[in-house]
C-alpha cells in the first residue's frame, strides 16, 4: 500500500520567515495530495490540496508543489505568522479517499 | 464548518468493556470515515462507509467494528477495549464522486482513554 513520509517532524522559524515541509510517497498511482493544519486540541482542517495534473498551486501565503517523477510534494508558507503555529499533515491517495495515507505530521512553531 | 458532531468528546473506560463512539453529520455526504490519531503515526483509517449498510475495513481495523443504519450516523464500536486503543478518534466525511477525490472534513474528535 501507499507509504507517506513527512519531514521535518518539527520546524521552528522566526516570524516573517518562510517554512517548507516535504513529503514523499511510494505509490506512483497516487493522484490527490491534500494538506491539513491541526491546531492544538482541534480537528485537522484542509488548507490546500493539489491533484496530479498540476505542478503547483497557490493560495495567498500558502503554496504546494508536486514532483510526480520524484514522487514528492511540498508545502510552502511565506511570511509566517504566530497563528501559523500548528501541526501540519500531508496525505496522498489514489482514486478515492479510502486509500488515503497521512504523513506523521510536522509541528511548526513560529516565534514572534 | 461541515456539520459533523462526535459524541462523546471524552471517555474513560476500563479494559475489556465495550465502547461505542458516534458520528453524526448533517451534510448528507455519502462517505464517512473513522480515523485514530496517535503521536508519530499521523491519522490512520480504521473503517469507512460508502453508503447505508455499506462499510469496509481500513488500515487498522482489528478490534473495531462499525455500523451505518442511516446516512447521517456512523458508529464505531470497540467490542472489548484494550489499552492500545487509547487514542483520539476522528470521524470524517466526504462527498467523493466517481474517481475524483474531494477533501475530508473532520469532526472535533473523541479522546478515549482505556485504563
Amino acid at each position: 500500500g501507499e507509504n507517506v513520509e513527512q519531514h521535518p517532524s518539527t520546524l521552528s522559524v522566526q516570524e516573517g520567515d518562510s517554512a517548507v515541509i516535504k513529503c514523499t510517497y511510494s505509490d506512483s498511482a497516487s493522484n490527490y495530495f491534500p494538506w491539513y493544519k491541526q491546531e492544538l486540541g482541534k480537528r485537522p482542517q484542509l488548507i490546500i490540496d493539489i491533484r496530479s495534473n498540476v505542478g503547483e498551486k497557490k493560495d495567498q501565503r500558502i503554496a504546494v508543489t508536486l514532483n510526480k517523477t520524484a514522487k514528492h510534494f511540498s508545502l510552502h508558507i511565506t511570511e509566517t505568522q504566530p497563528e501559523d503555529s500548528a501541526v501540519y499533515f500531508c496525505a496522498a491517495s489514489k482514486s478515492n479517499n479510502n486509500d488515503m495515507r497521512f504523513g506523521a505530521g510536522t509541528r511548526l512553531t513560529v516565534k514572534p | 464548518d461541515a456539520g459533523i458532531t462526535q459524541s462523546p468528546r471524552h471517555k474513560v473506560t476500563e479494559t475489556g468493556t465495550p465502547v461505542t463512539l458516534r458520528c453524526h453529520q448533517t451534510e448528507n455526504h455519502r462517505y464517512m470515515y473513522w480515523y485514530r490519531q496517535d503521536p508519530g503515526h499521523g491519522l490512520r483509517l480504521i473503517h469507512y462507509s460508502y453508503g447505508v449498510k455499506d462499510t469496509d475495513k481500513g488500515e487498522v481495523s482489528d478490534g473495531y467494528s462499525v455500523s451505518r443504519s442511516k446516512t447521517e450516523d456512523f458508529l464505531l464500536t470497540l467490542e472489548s477495549a484494550t489499552s492500545s486503543q487509547t487514542s483520539v478518534y476522528f470521524c470524517a466525511i466526504s462527498d467523493s464522486r466517481g474517481s475524483n477525490n474531494s477533501p475530508l472534513h473532520f469532526g472535533n474528535g473523541t479522546r478515549l482513554t482505556v485504563t
